[in-house]
């Protein structure tokens, strides 16, 4: 099956500094990625979908300054939260989407971030 | 927008019980209903999924049935084992491979 890799699995931060996050998918061009968000014990929820070569589409509520994603490839989509804060650790999960048409969507690992 | 309701939130089983999780959909342009298993720290794993028009697919040990008019969908796993043991989500979307509106989960516990 198709694999998802995202980077780093895990990472603790200082309050206030930014963490990139990288979504990649490896055997395969993704045309659309979408970025989850998962706090603990609860579902997860979509923050923003990431298209190649344009901007992405946040969903309402999630600041786009705040959670800044670049999707300069068709095989990688970056997530940076920048100037985070405690309320910020989360686990973050990518999902890519094939390039060709009628496929699902493959999710990643996910990345646990705890800002201190 | 959709909004996906699941139930039970936890579920205890005996091993070699069946296990079913329900869920309700709201919006009925959804047309793709998938169920993922999600283990501790780990992504979720699409375990099996159903489009609107087909009422119900098996696979093996797990079905997913799905009622369009009554907007709800289910997952059914049978001769339940310890390792089955983890968190499901069911989800709706407009498209296949497209955003999911996932519901709350179901932590799934089988007793051996």
């Amino acid at each position: 099956g198709a694999v998802v890799s995202q980077h780093p699995s895990w990472v603790i931060c200082k309050s206030g500094t930014s963490v990139k996050i990288e979504c990649r998918s490896l055997d395969f061009q993704a045309t659309t990625m979408f970025w989850y968000r998962q706090f603990p014990k609860q579902s997860l929820m979509l923050m923003a979908t990431s298209n190649e070569g344009s901007k992405a589409t946040y969903e309402q509520g999630v600041e786009k300054d705040k959670f800044l994603i670049n999707h300069a490839s068709l095989t990688l989509s970056t997530l940076t939260v920048t100037s985070a804060h405690p309320e910020d650790s989360s686990f973050y999960i990518c999902s890519a989407r094939p390039h060709r048409v009628g496929t699902e969507a493959f999710f990643g690992q996910g990345t646990r971030l705890t800002v201190v | 927008g959709e909004n996906v309701e699941q139930h039970p939130s936890t579920l205890s089983v005996q091993e070699g019980d069946s296990a079913v999780i329900k869920c309700t959909y709201s919006d009925s342009a959804s047309n793709y209903f998938p169920w993922y298993k999600q283990e501790l720290g780990k992504g979720p794993q699409l375990i099996i999924d159903i489009r609107s028009n087909v009422g119900e697919k098996k696979d093996q040990r797990i079905a997913v049935t799905l009622n369009k008019t009554a907007k709800h969908f289910s997952l059914h796993i049978t001769e339940t084992q310890p390792e089955d043991s983890a968190v499901y989500f069911c989800a709706a979307s407009m498209e296949y491979g497209n955003k999911l509106v996932f519901g709350a989960g179901t932590i799934l516990r089988v007793k051996s």
